[in-house]
């Protein structure tokens, strides 16, 4: 499958944990982004990597973070983990940094307990 | 501020019926906008962007400067159109650059035979 690909596919953690979801991009794109769904938010974006560089950020807490890879993989680290983390964690990618079409990956579904 | 606004969560049409999702945005400058569909157990995907002004399985939508809104339509509506479908604004990012999707909340399209 030369789509976008996520693991794990479900987590399942206590608060006040760490863990590292893994995103990796389609072959060829460059830009990687993280979005956030939950029920009351909707689907809110987290942060963006081209390149290996930070290029975006949106309403990313200051627990999270995240870092793309000389592979161009990326990984999103949420600490100190709190019950309203719980949600479904996108990665999507697109070949530039710009407003191109994004391909979406299946999603983590994290739920914190 | 950054704003897209879907203001119906479900819209239930009967097979054959007109369709008209609604989306209105908020942006200061030129806005990318895309819908994008989400299938039932499939991943999100792209439907179709404002500058292709292409007509994907029949829907089309026009951006409306004016009335800052990018509705998206189906003259004929079809069962396999039941999906939730999402208005998306691409944002700013560092130096001006746009990347990111700004969401809606989605519109959960219900088409009965």
């Amino acid at each position: 499958d030369s789509g976008v690909t996520q693991t794990p596919k479900h987590l399942i953690t206590a608060t006040g944990q760490r863990v590292t979801l893994r995103c990796s991009p389609r072959s060829g794109d460059l830009s990687v982004y993280w979005y956030q769904q939950s029920l009351d938010q909707g689907l809110q974006f987290l942060i963006q990597y081209y390149n290996g560089e930070e290029r975006a950020k949106g309403n990313i807490l200051e627990r999270f973070s995240a870092q793309q890879f000389p592979d161009l993989h990326s990984e999103l680290n949420l600490s100190s983990l709190e019950l309203g983390d719980s949600a479904l964690y996108f990665c999507a990618s697109s070949v530039d940094r710009g407003p191109h079409e994004q391909f979406f990956g299946p999603g983590t579904r994290l739920t914190v307990l | 501020a950054q704003r897209v606004t879907q203001p119906e969560k479900l819209l239930s049409v009967f097979k054959g019926a007109p369709v008209e999702l609604k989306c209105n945005y908020s942006y200061s400058g030129s806005p990318e906008l895309f819908w994008y569909v989400q299938y039932s157990r499939q991943r999100l995907q792209l439907l179709l962007r404002h500058i292709s002004r292409e007509s994907i399985k029949g829907f089309t939508a026009d951006l409306n400067k004016g009335e800052t809104s990018f509705h998206l339509k189906k003259p004929f509506a079809q069962e396999e159109d039941s999906a939730m479908y999402y208005c998306a604004l691409s944002g700013r990012g560092y130096g001006g650059s746009q990347g990111n999707l700004i969401f809606g909340k989605g519109t959960k399209l219900s088409v009965k035979p």
